[in-house]
């Protein structure tokens, strides 16, 4: 059974510039969540989506945004990159009727 | 909205001692929560989990245990071994779809 894919792992952007992260759900798995992870914050939950619908939003500007499709597969796009956005993005799927999130591996976003 | 404080941020422990990692949360209305390890340049990975009508959970070397009036919980590992050297996180979860609310981590070593 594969796990959680997320692409790509490594992005080194520009300040300004936008981005794009992906994210490939375990087969049958219908919620799909995004998390922001750094050093000083920890685990910063962004949003999550299921069915295609936003279920829960996070307290992060409308910079952020994603949107899930009907494959269950998600994207994540930041806009008008700062320094500050510069992260490891982990993306997490969980079953149905269940909390047990199981998450990707990561994309490790660095701005300059 | 939900807020989880985790203590300690660092524990060194001497390999076979016991390590026990604490947690509070601030909704009462919280009724799920997780622990989750993360080993360097990994993903987090979930190793046990309690539901609010439990109080304790163990799983071989480690157990979890809850206490709902004080709005605690809190992670034990006994027979610590290096391999068990790790950030460890616990979460919360509240309600209203699949949102996890992270307490800031711990990095556990075990030395020899």
């Amino acid at each position: 059974k594969a796990g959680v894919t997320q692409t790509p792992r490594y992005l080194i952007k520009t300040r300004g510039q936008q981005v794009t992260l992906s994210c490939s759900p375990i087969s049958g798995h219908r919620s799909v969540s995004w998390y922001q992870q750094t050093p000083g914050q920890g685990l910063q939950f962004l949003f999550e989506y299921f069915s295609e619908t936003q279920r829960n939003k996070g307290n992060f500007p409308g910079r952020f945004s994603g949107r899930q499709f009907s494959n269950s597969r998600s994207e994540m796009n930041v806009s008008t990159l700062e320094l500050g956005d510069s992260a490891l993005y982990l993306c997490a799927s969980a079953p149905d009727g269940s909390f047990g999130y199981t998450f990707g591996s990561g994309t490790r976003l660095t701005v300059v | 909205g939900e807020n989880v404080e985790q203590h300690p941020s660092t524990l060194s422990v001497q390999e076979g001692d016991s390590a026990v990692i604490k947690c509070t949360y601030s909704d009462s209305a919280s009724n799920y929560f997780p622990w989750y390890k993360q080993e360097l340049g990994k993903r987090p990975q979930l190793i046990i989990d309690i539901r609010s009508n439990v109080g304790e959970k163990k799983d071989q070397r480690i157990a979890v245990t809850l206490n709902k009036t004080a709005k605690h919980f809190s992670l034990h590992i006994t027979e610590t071994q290096p391999e068990d050297s790790a950030v460890y996180f616990c979460a919360s979860y509240t309600g209203g779809g699949n949102k996890l609310t992270f307490g800031t981590g711990t990095q556990l070593k075990v030395e020899l």
